[in-house]
Parts: C-alpha cells; structure tokens; sequence
C-alpha cells in the first residue's frame, strides 16, 4: 500500500521569508500524480500545485515551487516571500496514475506565518 | 457556478441514530469521493465511486454506507455502528478520463458531525 508521510507537524515562517515543507512516499509504482492541499481554517481543500511523476521538471506555480526527487521519493513544497494569508494546514497527496484513483494523504504540516 | 455542496456545515445527532451526509456536484464529474479527517490524522478515505451504480470501499468503511443512484449525488450514511463518528467530513470529486491524465480532485466545503 502506498503511504505519505510528513515528518513537520508544524512549521514557522517569518513575513516575505522562504520556508520548505517535506513529504516523502512510498509507492512500487511508476506511474503517479504527488500533490501540496493547503486547508486554510476554512477548512476549504484548496489545490496548491502538481506533479507528474513523468515529469523531470519540477513544477512552479507564482511562490510555490516543489523539489521533486523521484528516486530518494521525496517530494517537498517552497513556499516563497510568505504572507500572512499563507497561513494553513498542508497536505501532502499521493494518487495512483491510472484513473480516477483516490488520494493518500500524509498527516499535515501546519504552518504559522510570523508578522 | 459549477461545484461540490455539502449540506448540512454542521449536524448533531444523539449516538444510535443513523444520520446521511449530503453531497451533490454539478461539475459533471465521473468520480467521487467520502473522506473523514481528524485532528492529527490528515484524511482518509470512507468510500469511493467511479461510476454510477458503483462503489469500493476505502481504508475505514466500516460503519459508513453509500449509494450514488445519480451522477450529481453520493450521500453518506454514518450509521450507528460506526464507533467514532464525530468528524469532519470531505466529499470530493474529478472528471473522467477524457479530460486528459490528471483527473485533479475538488473537494466540497465539508460537514462537521457531532454525535452525543
């Protein structure tokens, strides 16, 4: 069975500061999607970015970029020039390539943005 | 808009009771899905549609029951032999193959169960 596992139950950024959330996965297959939730206290599930595990590229979306190292099978989130509103539980999310598969979801990382 | 309700945000009910969760999408979706979170648990996954008239079970099913008669429509029942039910709970929901390979999932605002 797949897991994903964050090992940061809680981080801190300062305002405008860089800080990088980790995940990590186990899976024995080689076709996947890795995905960052952020969950604001909303609660809304928000899709921050993707990756394909096809995919050398890293993906970027504005402030949010991801280290993805597929052999060590990690998969980590910057989050650049943090702001308040940046403030969230994070999930990490593995899902299977083929088809509409579920999501495994590590435990969270809950980040605090310092002003 | 195009999107995922659930209804009610927050429910009570008085343990032995079995209560169903709403969830309806009109984004024309193939699939959904019933996740339960916890605090310091992330979300797991209750159930599963990938189809109409067609379901698996997930990780913790024991206890939830579901049905999805309609496309739009994947009701969730807690049902009295659920041991813990008080929970948040997501529904979610992607599109289909042919929409192309990410089959990205959108979730619903949430249900908040609280059993007494």
């Amino acid at each position: 069975a797949q897991t994903v596992t964050q090992s940061q139950p809680e981080m801190s950024v300062q305002e405008a500061e860089t800080v990088t959330l980790s995940c990590t996965y186990d899976t024995s297959e080689s076709d996947y999607y890795l995905f960052w939730y952020k969950q604001p206290p909303s609660r809304q599930m928000i899709l921050v970015i993707r990756q394909e595990a096809y995919k050398q590229q890293n993906a970027t979306e504005n402030r949010f970029s991801v280290n993805f190292q597929k052999a060590a099978k990690s998969f980590s989130l910057k989050i650049s020039d943090s702001q308040l509103g940046d403030a969230a539980m994070y999930f990490c999310a593995y899902r299977r390539g083929s088809g509409n598969t579920p999501l495994v979801f590590g435990k969270g990382t809950r980040l605090s943005v310092i002003a | 808009d195009g999107g995922i309700t659930q209804s009610p945000k927050y429910l009570f009910r008085k343990e032995g009771q079995n209560v169903t969760l709403s969830c309806e999408q009109n984004l024309n979706h193939d699939a959904m899905y019933w996740y339960r979170q916890d605090p310091g648990q992330g979300l797991r996954l209750i159930y599963y549609s990938q189809i109409v008239n067609d379901f698996q079970k997930g990780d913790i099913a024991e206890g939830y029951s579901v049905s999805r008669e309609k496309k739009e429509s994947f009701p969730l029942t807690v049902t009295s032999a659920q041991k813990n039910p008080t929970a948040f709970y997501l529904c979610a929901s992607s599109i289909g193959p042919r929409a192309g390979r990410s089959y990205e999932q959108y979730f619903g605002p949430g249900t908040r169960l609280t059993v007494t």
